[in-house]
């Protein structure tokens, strides 16, 4: 069975505070993803790697940075959590074949005070 | 970036009644996916869409690629209390790897 982890499912962390959000994918695939899901918002592409130590910027990547050192983990950084990086994250990868759509984990509900 | 028009925001309906929501794009598509996500969990992909005009079903579920490439539409026919949760379209353009995702459609259902 096939299977993205994020390492929590919560996290509290303070205002200032350097965050880590890992992600792990058993699939073998080529791209990840790091998106943000707020109410009313849907998901937003933060960042976008396409092979190891690739990264691309998605919409939203202020604040944010990512890192790919291994092909089945992509990792997201806050440098220096803020209270409206509260939110939900969510990891997904998918293969670089076109017709395999992004496979998503189980998100990270971060709350920053 | 862009995102993609989905409506309804949210529908509260009975058991039993169906269900259509739809979602709409400024631009092409050669890609259309529909997601479910339960509460708490992350999207599960429930159908996905290559070709203009093609109609595919899962179970109760049934979706188009519209004719323009623009649209898409998702049916869920005979709804029942495990059908809660939020559905996302989701959109690709040709040669990209990224989904575009729309912003959801709540949905509740009355037993």
């Amino acid at each position: 069975d096939v299977k993205v982890t994020q390492s929590s499912r919560y996290l509290v962390k303070r205002t200032g505070e350097k965050v880590f959000l890992e992600c792990v994918q058993d699939m073998d695939h080529e791209n990840m993803f790091w998106y943000r899901q707020d109410p009313g918002l849907g998901l937003r592409l933060i960042y976008f790697s396409y092979d190891v130590k690739m990264k691309e910027k998605g919409d939203i990547p202020e604040g944010y940075s990512v890192s790919r050192e291994k092909k089945e983990r992509f990792s997201l950084i806050l440098e220096s959590a803020s209270t409206n990086q509260t939110s939900m994250y969510l990891c997904a990868s998918s293969n670089r074949e076109m017709n395999t759509e992004a496979f998503f984990g189980q998100g990270t509900r971060l709350t920053v005070v | 970036g862009q995102q993609l028009n989905q409506s309804p925001q949210s529908m509260f309906i009975q058991e039993g009644e169906d269900v259509s929501m739809n979602c709409t794009s400024s631009s092409i598509f050669n890609t259309w996916l529909w997601y479910k996500q339960d509460p708490g969990e992350g999207p599960v992909l429930l159908i996905a869409l290559y070709k203009a005009g093609e109609l595919t079903s899962n179970g109760r579920l049934t979706a188009q690629f519209g004719i323009t490439r623009k649209d898409s539409f998702l049916n869920i026919s005979a709804s029942i209390p495990s059908d809660v949760g939020i559905y996302f379209c989701a959109g690709r353009s040709g040669g990209s790897y990224i989904p575009t995702f729309g912003r959801g459609t709540s949905l509740i259902v009355h037993p």
